[in-house]
């Protein structure tokens, strides 16, 4: 089985910008998390989606947002991009609840 | 915030060596799962401990975990340079869904 995948692999933008970002989940898996690491933060939840819809969140400003498609596919977003932005953006994709997560290779996200 | 706390943060030892590595926790979990990042890369699943089970192997990786203190122990026995990494724990402990709360990571170097 392919594993997850991740596009863009790094992105520079400019303060006050907006991002997307897309994770491609391992086949037959239906939740796609996402985590932001920071040197400062560590490893820190953003949310989940499961059948297209978002099933838990964590403690991030509105700025930042997601979706998912039919196909499992997931997007990220992130709007009016700060300077604390930086990070590397990771996906998590799991067959089920209470069931190992399997990381894509993230995307590294700098912002000038 | 983080629920977990990794001990040490930093760890080096010979290869060969084993190198044990605790995480404490806060709340009650469903389980709990370490991860190794190879240099800000994607997360690679090692093993993933329910919370009624104790203790488990995977190669040359052994898991304990004990619930009455919160915590959990990873051991690599007979190291190898390749181990060399950031070694994570996370725990699960939401009532649905995937969410994973990540403790700050031990640095290990296993020297040639």
């Amino acid at each position: 089985k392919a594993g997850v995948t991740q596009t863009p692999r790094y992105l520079i933008k400019t303060r006050g910008q907006q991002v997307t970002l897309s994770c491609s989940p391992i086949s037959g898996h239906r939740s796609v998390s996402w985590y932001q690491q920071t040197p400062g933060q560590g490893l820190q939840f953003l949310f989940e989606y499961f059948s297209e819809t978002q099933r838990n969140k964590g403690n991030f400003p509105g700025r930042f947002s997601g979706r998912q498609f039919s196909n499992s596919r997931s997007e990220m977003n992130v709007s009016t991009l700060e300077l604390g932005d930086s990070a590397l953006y990771l996906c998590a994709s799991s067959f089920r609840e209470d069931n190992e997560q399997f990381f894509g290779p993230g995307t590294r996200l700098t912002v000038l | 915030s983080q629920q977990g706390e990794e001990d040490p943060q930093a760890l080096s030892i010979q290869e060969g060596e084993n190198a044990t590595m605790n995480c404490s926790y806060k709340t009650s979990i469903n389980n709990l799962q370490w991860y190794r990042q190879n240099s800000g890369r994607g997360l690679v699943h090692l093993i993933l401990i329910r919370s009624n089970e104790r203790e488990k192997h995977s190669g040359r990786l052994r898991v304990t975990l004990d619930t009455s203190k919160k915590s959990s122990s990873l051991l690599i026995t007979a190291s190898r340079a390749a181990d060399t990494a950031s070694y994570f724990c996370a725990t699960d402990a939401g009532a649905a869904g995937n969410k994973l709360t990540f403790g700050g990571g031990t640095r290990v170097l296993v020297k040639p």
